[in-house]
């Protein structure tokens, strides 16, 4: 079946500028995650939705980010103002929440260049 | 918090032969699971295999491997046979228990299959 997908591949923008990031998880999957990968930092979780419980946004490193999911489906993630050390690639992934540990499953990612 | 560390930051092996990537993680929890992802160039993040830590066996598959020592915090994989296609980032993870929470990844190995 589809795995997860995400828009655009690839973005550049001029610092400042607003960006969205979408992602659409795998079809039943309830559990959706963003993830940051940077060469600096590695990979960093910045948000988690469950069903319909709050999300987890522990992992967002400032309120220039935030991020929605209409539906219990699709997910977009927006960062306002963007500034240079936004530039990275954003992973999504989701998962089934029927047991514990339930393995999660990547898209391809969107590398942003902030200029 | 936990802390996944791949003291190995690149790594490379001839084709045919076995390799192993370390992986070491802390953590003052029982029961959590343990994961080794793959990201060849595309970025696409891939599964290549897990291990629950209350199960003493160590997972294989296929040609994947791992070595689980839960008293050393320790999760190596080990690739044997190993393929040109296994060219890649290869990143371990850690998931707390209970529940499907985000990922913990460590810093990543780069391994280069030589032909």
């Amino acid at each position: 079946g589809a795995g997860v997908s995400q828009s655009p591949s690839n973005k550049v923008t001029e610092k400042g500028k607003d960006v969205e990031l979408r992602c659409d998880p795998i079809s039943g999957h309830t559990a959706l995650y963003w993830y940051r990968q940077s060469l600096g930092q590695g990979l960093e979780f910045l948000i988690y939705f469950q069903g319909n419980s709050a999300p987890d946004k522990s992992g967002l490193p400032s309120d220039r980010f935030s991020a929605e999911r209409t539906g219990g489906s699709v997910s977009t993630l927006t960062i306002q103002r963007t500034q240079q050390e936004d530039s990275a690639v954003y992973l999504c992934a989701s998962s089934l929440y029927i047991r514990e540990g339930e393995t999660q499953y990547f898209g391809p990612g969107t590398r942003l260049l902030v200029l | 918090a936990q802390t996944v560390t791949q003291s190995q930051p690149e790594m490379s092996v001839q084709e045919a032969e076995t390799v192993t990537l370390s992986c070491t993680y802390d953590t003052s929890e029982n029961n959590y699971y343990l994961f080794w992802y793959k990201q060849p160039p595309s970025r696409q993040m891939i599964l290549v295999i897990r291990q629950e830590a209350y199960k003493q066996q160590n997972a294989t598959e296929n040609r994947f491997s791992v070595n689980f020592q839960k008293a050393a915090k320790s999760f190596s994989l080990k690739i044997s046979d190993s393929q040109l296609g296994d060219t890649a980032m290869y990143f371990c993870a850690f998931m707390k228990h209970p529940g499907n929470t985000p990922l913990v990844f460590g810093k990543g190995t780069r391994l280069s299959v030589i032909a």
